[in-house]
């Protein structure tokens, strides 16, 4: 059974502090990882798809790097604001399967 | 890109009765995926909903209790059959988009409450 980990579960930061969460997977039949971010009562946002090996990504405050040999991609938020707070998740789409494989999520608060 | 609507956004339910969610793409998509996310849990495919055959269903998940219909090239419902507490969960249907790496356009979701 292929797994995706994601930690830590929840995180409270305050305003302004930089904050970073993994995403484990497996390192076989890597086709692509997603981001995505989700706030409540909203849909799932795309925010990264990482591809290659040592990739890194960046949209704003927001980054992401890829480590398919390891299995392992963390998400760094600069200067994490309010409107940060929403659940990460990471997705893993396997070529085996061509699936994804959801990780549980990463939930973010970011207090004022 | 696309943009999906779901109805309804919640609903609170008694057991031993039934509900259907609908879904309402933007544009025509060949393949709609319908996932839930049991509290604590990881998002899980349920079934994959194709315009004029069957859905294909993933292991563990079965016709009679998630009964899908895809009418046309926008639309698509789940009905989740004789409900039970266990079937409180968030509903989401989704879209890919092949040219990205197979993203996923997802719904806003339909929180379900069985009591």
């Amino acid at each position: 059974i292929l797994n995706v980990e994601q930690s830590p579960q929840s995180l409270h930061v305050q305003e302004g502090d930089s904050t970073n969460f993994t995403c484990s997977f497996p390192s076989s039949n890597f086709y692509a990882l997603h981001w995505y971010r989700w706030e409540t009562a909203k849909s799932p946002e795309a925010l990264f798809v990482m591809t290659l090996n040592g990739d890194e990504k960046k949209k704003g405050r927001i980054s992401a790097t890829l480590n398919t040999k390891e299995g392992y991609s963390y998400l760094y938020i600069k200067g994490s604001q309010p409107e940060d707070s929403a659940t990460y998740l990471c997705a893993f789409f396997t070529s085996g399967t061509y699936k994804y494989i959801f990780g549980t999520g990463t939930r973010l608060k970011v207090l004022a | 890109s696309a943009v999906i609507s779901q109805k309804p956004s919640r609903d609170i339910c008694q057991r031993g009765t039934s509900l259907t969610i609908q879904c309402q793409v933007d544009s025509q998509v060949t393949m709609m995926f319908w996932y839930r996310q049991q509290p604590g849990q990881s998002l899980t495919l349920i079934a994959t909903a194709n315009q004029g055959s069957e859905a294909t269903y993933e292991s563990g998940f079965v016709i009679d209790k998630f009964p899908i219909s895809r009418p046309n090239l926008t639309f698509s419902t789940l009905t989740v059959s004789n409900m039970s507490p266990e079937d409180s969960s968030i509903y989401l249907c989704s879209v890919e988009v092949r040219q990205s790496y197979n993203e996923q356009f997802f719904g806003p979701g339909t929180r379900l409450t069985v009591l």
